[in-house]
């Protein structure tokens, strides 16, 4: 099956740590993104990348790393620095960067810190 | 940056029509717009996509004005299952927001 994985559903880690959330896909889409969910709220983007070893910061990218080094791999790394880490992360791709293409949503994380 | 509006909640009745309006004046030439479905705590879902005129697929339909700086998704005969969240998409890439979106309460 094609699509789009996230690992793991569930994360609960204490403050002060930094936590790696996982993203893959299978689908050979050039273009991936991070997103952020608060309850209630639509969704924030982080990240995003179109192309291999290349990403660029979206509209809250304060306390967020992210790599890709592999056209199928964008994993996200919330840092210490992250004030409020706890939300609903949602990773999706999509063939390209332009509007003309849908993007694919993995099934998300919900990190938890305490 | 194309911003979204859209209003924040509607109700409806199972069978009946439901159209849903996102303003974005600020759409770019080559902007596309795009809408999404989400359920509670899933990935958002494609539904639609337009440019211009009118576009309709198998769950819904998509009109655009002349003007592009709204845009209407009208779901037909709604049941239960279409509880949700629909948000409208404008931009390209990491340049797009998805704002708050419409909280679609369907009841029996």
């Amino acid at each position: 099956d094609g699509g789009i994985t996230q690992s793991p559903k569930y994360l609960f880690r204490k403050e002060g740590q930094n936590v790696t959330l996982s993203c893959e896909q299978n689908l050979n889409h050039d273009a991936m993104y991070w997103y952020r969910q608060d309850p209630g709220q639509g969704l924030r983007l982080i990240y995003y990348s179109q192309i291999v070893n290349d990403f660029q910061k979206g509209d809250i990218a304060e306390g967020y790393s992210v790599s890709r080094e592999k056209k199928e791999s964008f994993p996200l790394t919330v840092t210490s620095a992250q004030k409020n880490p706890t939300a609903f992360y949602l990773c999706a791709s999509s063939p390209g960067g332009r509007s003309l293409y849908e993007q694919y949503f993995g099934p998300g994380t919900r990190l938890t810190v305490t | 940056l194309a911003k979204t509006t859209q209003p924040i909640s509607m109700d409806s009745y199972e069978g009946q029509e439901v159209n849903i309006t996102c303003s974005h004046n600020n759409i770019a030439t080559n902007d596309y717009i795009t809408w999404y479905q989400q359920f509670p705590s899933q990935g958002p879902r494609f539904i639609i996509q337009g440019y211009k005129t009118k576009v309709t697929n198998e769950v819904a339909s998509l009109f655009i004005p002349a003007d592009r700086k709204s845009s209407t998704l009208s779901l037909p005969r709604v049941s239960l299952s279409d509880t949700a969240v629909y948000y409208c998409l404008v931009g390209e890439g990491g340049k797009s927001t998805f704002g708050d979106g419409t909280t679609l309460t369907v009841k029996p």
